[in-house]
C-alpha cells in the first residue's frame, strides 16, 4: 500500500498568514494526488484534483503543486473559513489512501 | 442539484449486518466510479470499496470478504452491505463519487455505523 505523511499534523496560524501544507508519498504516484479540506460533524470538501488542478468554486487563494512523491498545498492568505483538517489523499493505485490530516488552527 | 444522500446507518451488535444506502440526484450512478469512504470517531479518513461503471469492484483489505458494494440502478443508488461486523468497524460511512482525475468530487453527509453489545 501506498503511505501518505503529512506534515505538520497541525499548524497554529493568524488570519492573512501564508500557510504550506506538505505530503509525501512513500512511492511515486505521478501527479495522482487530490486535497481535501473537512470542518468538524462535515463531510471532506474537494480542494485540489491531479495535485494542482482547483476544484470549480474553491478560491484561488488555495493551490497545489508537486509531482512523484513531494507534494504542497498553499493557503495564501488564510481566511477565517480555512481554520479546518485538511487532507492529501492518492488515486495512482489501490488501495486508495490518504493522510492522516493536517489541523490548521488559529494562532 | 448534484448531491448524494446516505441512510441505513445505526447501532448493530458485532457480527451483525447492515445496509447502507446512497442515493444520487443530479448524475447517474451508473456511469460513474463510486467510491465508500469511513472514518472512525476522531480518526482519519480511509478508502473502504469501491464500483466501477463496468461493474468491477474493488475492497480494502480490512473489510475484503465482509462487506459488498453494489448499485441499483433504477433507483440510482450506490449500497454498501456490511456483514460480520466489528468494533473497529465503527464509523462515520461516506459515499462519493470517483476517482476521477484521482479525486472524489462530490460527497454525501454521510452516516454513523456503531458496533456494539
Amino acid at each position: 500500500d501506498i503511505q501518505l505523511t503529512q506534515s505538520p499534523s497541525s499548524v497554529s496560524a493568524s488570519v492573512g498568514d501564508r500557510v504550506t501544507i506538505t505530503c509525501r508519498a512513500s512511492q511515486g504516484i505521478s501527479s495522482w494526488l487530490a486535497w481535501y479540506q473537512q470542518k468538524p460533524g462535515k463531510a471532506p470538501k474537494l480542494l485540489i484534483y491531479a495535485a494542482s488542478s482547483l476544484q470549480s468554486a474553491v478560491p484561488s487563494r488555495f493551490s497545489g503543486s508537486g509531482s512523484g512523491t513531494d507534494f504542497t498545498l498553499t493557503i495564501s492568505s488564510l481566511q477565517p473559513e480555512d481554520f479546518a483538517t485538511y487532507y492529501c489523499q492518492q488515486g495512482n493505485s489501490f488501495p486508495y489512501t490518504f493522510g492522516q490530516g493536517t489541523k490548521l488552527q488559529i494562532k | 442539484e448534484v448531491q448524494l444522500v446516505e441512510s441505513g446507518g445505526g447501532l448493530i451488535q458485532p457480527g451483525g449486518s447492515l445496509r447502507l444506502s446512497c442515493a444520487a440526484s443530479g448524475f447517474t450512478v451508473s456511469s460513474n466510479y463510486m467510491t465508500w469512504v469511513r472514518q472512525a470517531p476522531g480518526k482519519g479518513l480511509e478508502w473502504v470499496s469501491g464500483i466501477y461503471s463496468d461493474g468491477r469492484t474493488y475492497y480494502a483489505d480490512s473489510v475484503k470478504g465482509r462487506f459488498t458494494i453494489s448499485r441499483g440502478d433504477s433507483r440510482n443508488t450506490l449500497y454498501l452491505q456490511l456483514s460480520s461486523l466489528r468494533a473497529e468497524d465503527t464509523a462515520v460511512y461516506y459515499c462519493a463519487r470517483g476517482p476521477w482525475m484521482s479525486a472524489f468530487d462530490i460527497w454525501g453527509q454521510g452516516t454513523m455505523v456503531t458496533v456494539s453489545s
